[in-house]
């Protein structure tokens, strides 16, 4: 069965300091990984994807097709870093989409 | 702008009253679809659209119906609407290369 896991439902962590969100998949085929985040009071929206291989934001996350993972990460977090992330992973047609439940990030000041 | 709007955004009704949530996005895109939100599950998939007229089941699609009659509309039909159909509905659309648009979502409660 298709799934995304995503372990914490919330990490707190102060300002400046590293962040990693986990997330882990499983899927009978060749997955495409995706990260959107939803800030307060704002639409949900792409963070970045795999298949671009983008840092934005200064966050990057690398796909370990043997862990099965696509964990997110930042080395030094802000404070407007605070959101929900939501992992998601599609097959190569782009047409089902299966998200994680979502990880609450506080950067404490 | 470039958005996608779902109407109502927030609506309570009773069991077995029809209703319909409407999706309507002006960016052109050919790829359409639905999603729930509950809490501790995520998103889950309902329905999904490639393109006019061609609709598809996602992960949860019993109790609900889509058509895809213009390309820029995707409306949500419950035809009998249950308590367990209680939860946010986000509506999205995309492009190939899976950025998907989303809607502000719309809070149904089904008593």
């Amino acid at each position: 069965a298709q799934r995304v896991t995503q372990p914490e439902k919330l990490l707190s962590v102060f300002k400046g300091a590293p962040v990693e969100l986990k997330c882990n998949y499983s899927y009978s085929g060749s997955p495409e990984l995706f990260w959107y985040v939803q800030y307060s009071r704002q639409r949900l929206q792409l963070l970045l994807r795999h298949i671009s291989r983008e840092s934005i934001k200064g966050f990057t996350a690398d796909l370990n097709k043997g862990e099965t993972s696509f964990h997110l990460k930042k080395p030094f977090a802000q404070e407007e870093d605070s959101a929900m992330y939501y992992c998601a992973l599609s097959g190569f047609n782009f047409n089902k989409f299966y998200f994680g439940s979502g990880t609450k990030l506080n950067v404490k000041p | 702008e470039a958005q996608v709007t779902q109407n109502p955004r927030y609506l309570i009704t009773v069991t077995g009253k029809k209703l319909t949530v409407t999706c309507s996005q002006n960016m052109n895109h050919e790829y359409m679809s639905w999603y729930r939100q509950d809490p501790g599950l995520g998103l889950r998939q309902i329905y999904y659209s490639m393109n006019v007229e061609v609709t598809d089941k996602g992960d949860v699609p019993e109790g609900y119906k889509v058509s895809r009659k213009e390309k820029r509309n995707f409306p949500l039909i419950l035809e009998s609407p249950s308590p367990n159909q209680t939860s946010l509905y986000f509506c999205a659309s995309g492009l190939r290369g899976g950025e998907l648009f989303f809607g502000e979502g719309s809070r149904l409660t089904v008593l």
